[in-house]
Order: C-alpha cells, then structure tokens, then sequence
C-alpha cells in the first residue's frame, strides 16, 4: 500500500493548457503539502492544509488553485500553463500542524509536468 | 528565508565520511534531514529538536548547535546507497523550508 500516492506520474502539455494533479493519502495524517521541485532540484513549499483548510500559501500565482475535499486528499489545478511551471511537484503528508510545526513529512513520488 | 547548506556536491569512495553542513541566518527551533535519491521522492532522515542534541540513522548523524545557528550532517564510512541530494529543512512557524541540497556521490 502505497502511503502517498499521486497522479498522474507524468504530464507533458502545452503553454496555456489547464491540468490537475490529484493526490491521496491514507496515513490517518491531518496535514497535506505541495512542493514544487525545479530543475535545480531547489524544493520550495507552495500550500498546506490542516484537515481540509488551507493554512499556508506561499507567494504562488493565482493559476494554481489547490483544493481539499476531505482531509486525505489534496488536488492541484493549474490554469494557463507557463513554461516556467515545468517542474515535478510533490505532495506530501505529516501529523504536524501545518502554521504550528513540521513534523516528519511522507512525500508522494511526485509529478513531472513538462510545458511546451 | 532559505537554509545555506554546503558543500554543494561531494564525491566519496566507499568507506569514505563526509559532512554536510546547514546554517541559517533565523533562529533555529529544529532541523530536519532528507535524502532525495535520484528520479525519487525526498526522504525523512531525522529531526533534530534541542541544542545539542545528536540524533542517529545508520551510520549517518546529525547534530544541532542553536547558538551558532547551524547543523551538520555526518556520513560515516559511506556505502553506494548514502549516494543522492541531501537536504536540511528548517521550520519556519509550521512551513518546513528547504536549503538548496548537497549532492553526494559514493563510487566503488
């Protein structure tokens, strides 16, 4: 059983497409993540949500719309793709409080999103 | 604000020790280590949550110096599998930040 899972793994699309990544967990966690990871490997956190509610959102531009419908699952949307929004992006989970502390985090395998 | 870590890149043979280092300009409340394997997810290392305090995984550990603001990592005796991206992570009020890794390679 796969603790973290996301899909899908791969995404190859086109400037100004619009594509959702989903992702799920079934740790029992109360908190989920997404990081974006660039070309330079540089990891950089973009949302958190503690059971359903969003609690951080870091400077990300409005085309990326992240959204909770229950506390084991964390989609990401983004609209009008960029190529600078080529990248892999993770999803990750933790018993911490997202705001309060980090606790271990169970990342995803990660999605690469490749824009033309 | 970032984490700096260094060295950027290391290259070991097998038996080899190595150290990464982890400073950041913020107070320290606790550090965290991740090992990222190539075309892999990050993994959890270890936490290290007080001054001082020394934590272990494999031969791999870690200590915290709150006063100075920084952490090290220490690889003893490297196998192949210590090979992959090394990150620290600080918490920031509930946002873990990552520095920017240290590549570390172990050859035969």
């Amino acid at each position: 059983d796969t603790a973290v899972s996301q899909t899908p793994k791969y995404l190859v699309t086109q400037m100004g497409n619009d594509k959702s990544i989903k992702c799920e967990q079934n740790l029992g966690h109360d908190t989920m993540y997404w990081y974006k990871q660039d070309s330079k490997k540089f990891l950089k956190i973009m949302f958190s949500y503690n059971n359903k509610e969003l609690i951080i959102n870091e400077t990300v531009p409005n085309r990326f719309s992240p959204k909770s419908p229950d506390k084991a699952h964390l989609n990401l949307h983004i609209n009008s793709l960029e190529l600078g929004d080529s990248a892999v992006y993770f999803c990750a989970s933790s018993v911490g409080l997202a705001g309060v502390e980090t606790g271990e985090l169970f990342f995803g395998e990660g999605s690469r999103l490749t824009v033309l | 604000q970032q984490p700096v870590q260094s060295p950027q890149a290391v290259i070991l043979r097998e038996g080899e020790d190595a150290v990464i280092n982890c400073s950041s300009s913020k107070a320290l409340y606790s550090v965290h280590w991740y090992r990222q394997k190539h075309g892999e997810a990050p993994v959890f290392l270890m936490i290290l949550l007080k001054g001082g305090e020394q934590k272990g995984h494999e031969k791999i550990s870690a200590s915290f110096n709150e006063k100075k603001q920084q952490s090290s990592l220490y690889l003893t005796a490297s196998q192949l599998s210590y090979s992959g991206t090394y990150f620290c992570g600080t918490d920031q009020g509930g946002k873990l930040i990552f520095g920017q890794g240290t590549e570390l390679s172990v050859k035969p």
